[in-house]
This record gives structure tokens, C-alpha cells and sequence, in this order.
């Protein structure tokens, strides 16, 4: 099985909609981050967590929000979808200590009609 | 500011000739590297990093980077391209917190 999980893996909406995106691992790592990832523009940090009751928000956090269920979950919300939105989001872990490599899910392509 | 640049959008090589995938740092104290690549469909897989010690830092499917400090430079090679290694290749720099900062990435494509 996966070390970390996303779902969906699509997701077609409309603008205005309100939509959840989940991510789940398996390693026990503290840290989990969301990226999303746009052509030409790499990995951009919405929203980065050191534990349950640590959230902070990344450089493009407007128009999002996450909630940290438990250390194994972490949920990216867009509460008022907007076409701009539509992206290749990841989540991501990463073990104790800055030098530690960053583990991936998936991704989950959004579409905002 | 910390920050990372992949000048080349895309790289072509043939099967069986050497590569490189170039990458560019700027970062205020010890850099740390690192290299992922992303194949179709999947997420981000790490291939290696740069922490200290050798500048020649060996990763995983044969790939191997060269940190070089005076060029702020951490390039990609592989002695041998197969085609299998066609994918988005990411350059990123661990920030001294706990973000990291990714170029904007490199599609290899590797011709049979």
C-alpha cells in the first residue's frame, strides 16, 4: 500500500462550489504539507503542518484552508472554487529534521468549471 | 531570499549518451539539495540530496548530482540515458526551516 494517499484523484467542479481534498500516510511523520503544481511554475506551498495543533500557511494560502484531523491526515479545503484553482495539487511528508526528503501522494487533478 | 533555478525548460539526449539537468541555488548559510523526478500520473519520487561532504552525491536509478559552491551550482548527470528516465525533474533547496523551495522543473526526454 501507499504511504500516502490522496483522494479523489479527479475532481471536476463548478465555480463557487466548495470542495475537499484528502491526504493520508502511513510513515508517522509529523510534517505534512500542500502543494500545487502549474505548468512552467513548479511546486508552490499553500498551507505546511508540524503536528495536530501547528498550521501555517504557505505563499499562496488565499482562497484556501486545511484542517489537521489527526497525524496521519491532513484535508486541503477550497471554499469558494474559482477557475484559477484548477491545478495538480499534492500533499506531501516529511520526517523529523529540515535534511529530510519530502514524501509524495499521488496528486489529485482539479478541474474548476 | 532563498530560491532555485532550472534554466532549461526542456532536455533531449539519445539512449545511451550522458545527461545533465542543470540547476542553479541561491540560499543564505549551508545549502541543502535535493532532486526529485515526477513520472506520468505520479507524484514526486526522491532521487538524492546534498547535505555536506562529497560534492559528488550519488542517487538512486544511476543518477549522481555535482554540488559545486563557487557556481552555486547542483547539476543532474547520469553516465547512461535510457528512455525509462523521461519525466519532470525537480531541483529544490531545503530553506533552513522546515519549507523547501522547488524550480520550476526540466522535462528530460530521452530518444531511443
Amino acid at each position: 500500500d501507499a504511504d500516502v494517499t490522496q483522494t479523489p484523484r479527479n475532481r471536476i467542479t463548478k465555480t463557487g462550489k466548495r470542495i475537499m481534498l484528502e491526504c493520508s500516510q502511513t510513515k508517522g511523520h509529523d510534517r505534512m504539507y500542500w502543494y500545487r503544481q502549474d505548468p512552467g511554475l513548479g511546486l508552490r506551498l499553500i498551507y505546511y503542518s508540524f503536528d495536530v495543533k501547528d498550521i501555517n500557511k504557505g505563499e499562496i494560502s488565499d482562497g484556501y484552508s486545511v484542517s489537521r484531523q489527526a497525524q496521519a491526515k491532513f484535508s486541503l479545503s477550497l471554499e469558494s472554487a474559482i477557475p484559477n484553482q484548477t491545478a495538480l495539487y499534492f500533499c506531501a511528508t516529511r520526517g523529523t529534521g529540515q535534511l529530510n526528503e519530502q514524501f509524495f501522494g499521488p496528486g489529485t487533478r482539479l478541474t474548476v468549471l | 531570499a532563498q530560491s532555485v533555478a532550472q534554466p532549461e525548460d526542456q532536455v533531449n539526449v539519445a539512449e545511451g549518451n550522458p545527461l545533465t539537468v542543470k540547476c542553479t541555488y541561491s540560499v543564505s548559510g549551508n545549502p541543502y539539495l535535493f532532486w526529485y523526478v515526477q513520472y506520468p500520473n505520479r507524484g514526486l519520487q526522491f532521487l538524492l540530496k546534498y547535505i555536506t561532504g562529497d560534492n559528488l552525491v550519488k542517487g538512486s536509478y544511476g543518477f549522481e548530482a555535482e554540488f559545486n559552491k563557487s557556481q552555486t551550482s547542483f547539476h543532474l548527470k547520469k553516465p547512461s540515458a535510457l528512455v525509462s528516465d523521461s519525466a519532470l525533474y525537480f531541483c529544490a533547496v531545503g530553506t533552513g526551516g522546515f519549507k523547501t523551495i522547488f524550480g520550476a522543473g526540466t522535462r528530460l526526454f530521452v530518444k531511443a
